[in-house]
């Protein structure tokens, strides 16, 4: 198993562009998440799925939108990027709803917006 | 979701035990205790999880108080590789989320 990929891995981005961030997960995992950190700062959510088809707000979901057509991936879109935005991205996935499973991490995408 | 407090950073020696501490006064009786951690460059990664018992497993072990208001994850024998942001987090029951805070970063000393 590949666990959880993301594509791109760095990008760098000028105000105002658009991009989408692929996260994709071979583990048949209901639940997956978007997260960004900051330089020298904890992971902050900014948006989840409970499954297929589902999206929901996490703690920082301006300027975001997702989408989960597949199960096996949970895409991260920003239609107008801001220097604000610059950060480092993950994505995770977990099994199920169950309360102590754990989450999966992706190896991050390094996003800069200039 | 209940918040923790953990220290900014610690520092070990390489191949002694280290106890990195968490406290989370507000936990309810449903809260999982999860620990990950961030090795540099990396994506978060699982460490160990408890409920009210301690627990063991090959990475760490999991000290949680009597009243819950505090935990400790212990690494028995540290070495470089443990050089990482530890983060601890309380999961509730119906919160598809996890909190992270800002962790306590480790450094090893060889």
């Amino acid at each position: 198993n590949a666990g959880v990929t993301q594509t791109p891995k760095f990008r760098v981005l000028k105000t105002g562009q658009s991009m989408t961030l692929l996260c994709a997960q071979d583990m048949n995992h209901e639940y997956m998440y978007w997260y960004r950190q900051d330089p020298g700062m904890g992971l902050r959510l900014i948006h989840y799925s409970v499954g297929e088809g589902t999206t929901a707000k996490g703690e920082v979901p301006d300027g975001y939108n997702v989408s989960r057509l597949k199960k096996q991936n949970f895409l991260l879109g920003l239609e107008s990027a801001a220097p604000s935005q610059t950060s480092v991205y993950f994505c995770a996935s977990k099994p199920d709803s169950v309360e102590s499973r754990e989450q999966y991490f992706g190896p991050g995408t390094r996003l800069t917006v200039t | 979701d209940a918040k923790t407090t953990q220290p900014n950073s610690m520092e070990s020696n390489e191949e002694e035990p280290v106890h990195l501490p968490c406290n989370h006064s507000t936990i309810s009786g449903t809260d999982y205790i999860h620990w990950y951690r961030q090795l540099p460059s990396q994506g978060p990664e699982y460490v160990i999880h408890g409920l009210t018992s301690n627990v063991n497993n090959r990475m760490a072990s999991l000290a949680i108080a009597e009243d819950r208001k505090s935990s400790t994850l212990i690494l028995h024998r540290a070495t470089l590789r443990d050089a990482a942001v530890y983060y601890c987090i309380l999961k509730g029951i119906g919160f598809n989320k996890f909190y992270f805070g800002s962790g306590t970063k480790l450094n090893v000393k060889p």
